[in-house]
């Protein structure tokens, strides 16, 4: 079953433009990940927040969190055409076992 | 190794045969994680290893599917009977039991069903 659904499902924007993808889990998280994914094959994990957490920043990455709202959101600031790419939220919860569950993912097309 | 290695990276075989994925995952990480992900999907939580505790199956689809974990390193995922619905990428992804860093992917193995 999914935990995380992504908003949206796909996104085009230019380069040097800002890119804002949203994720909603169902139930309460010990931490949220965003990973990206290029062609279809292994991904790449990008940024890690704690349920104590608020915001965390890594580059031009900004993740926000509020548990109130059981939302998180991924911004990438200046996008690159290298940024093309299809993101992932994955929800690690408070019970049943240690693994993560992901979400259905957006698909970021940054045009140059 | 340096990351997580799959092989084959790609395996097309003939509907009703049986199919071996393999995993080596990063040396030193206790967890190891099988996924699966059909065409412009999400990721498909399959089984779960950890250390010598009991494997979490929770998520294989159908007694066709199996795998195991030989020496707490290298694991093979067995599908038998293979169906087209089987089709997808097959990911492996180990970590250290404190999840601190998140998962490393390898790259998949494609499997295609025909």
């Amino acid at each position: 079953s999914q935990q995380g659904e992504e908003d949206p499902q796909a996104l085009s924007i230019q380069e040097g433009e800002n890119a804002t993808m949203n994720c909603s889990y169902k139930t309460s998280i010990n931490n949220l990940q965003w990973y990206r994914q290029n062609s279809g094959r292994g991904l790449v994990h990008l940024i890690l927040i704690r349920s104590n957490e608020r915001e965390k920043h890594s580059g031009r990455l900004r993740v926000t969190l509020d548990t109130s709202k059981k939302s998180s959101s991924l911004l990438i600031t200046a996008s690159r055409a290298a940024d093309t790419a299809s993101y992932f939220c994955a929800t690690l919860t408070t019970s049943g076992t240690y693994k993560y569950i992901f979400g259905t993912g957006t698909r970021l097309k940054v045009l140059a | 190794g340096a990351g997580v290695s799959q092989s084959p990276s790609n395996k097309v075989t003939e509907k009703g045969k049986d199919v071996e994925l393999r995993c080596d995952p990063i040396s030193g990480h206790t967890a190891l994680y099988w996924y699966r992900q059909s065409l412009g999907q999400g990721l498909e939580f399959l089984i779960y290893f950890q250390g010598n505790s009991a494997p979490d199956k929770s998520g294989l689809p159908s007694d066709r599917f199996s795998a195991e974990r030989t020496g707490g390193s290298v694991s093979t995922l067995t599908i038998q009977r293979t169906q087209q619905e089987d089709s997808a990428v097959y990911l492996c992804a180990s970590s250290s039991s404190s999840l601190a860093h998140g998962y490393t992917f390898g790259s998949g193995t494609r499997l295609t069903v025909v």
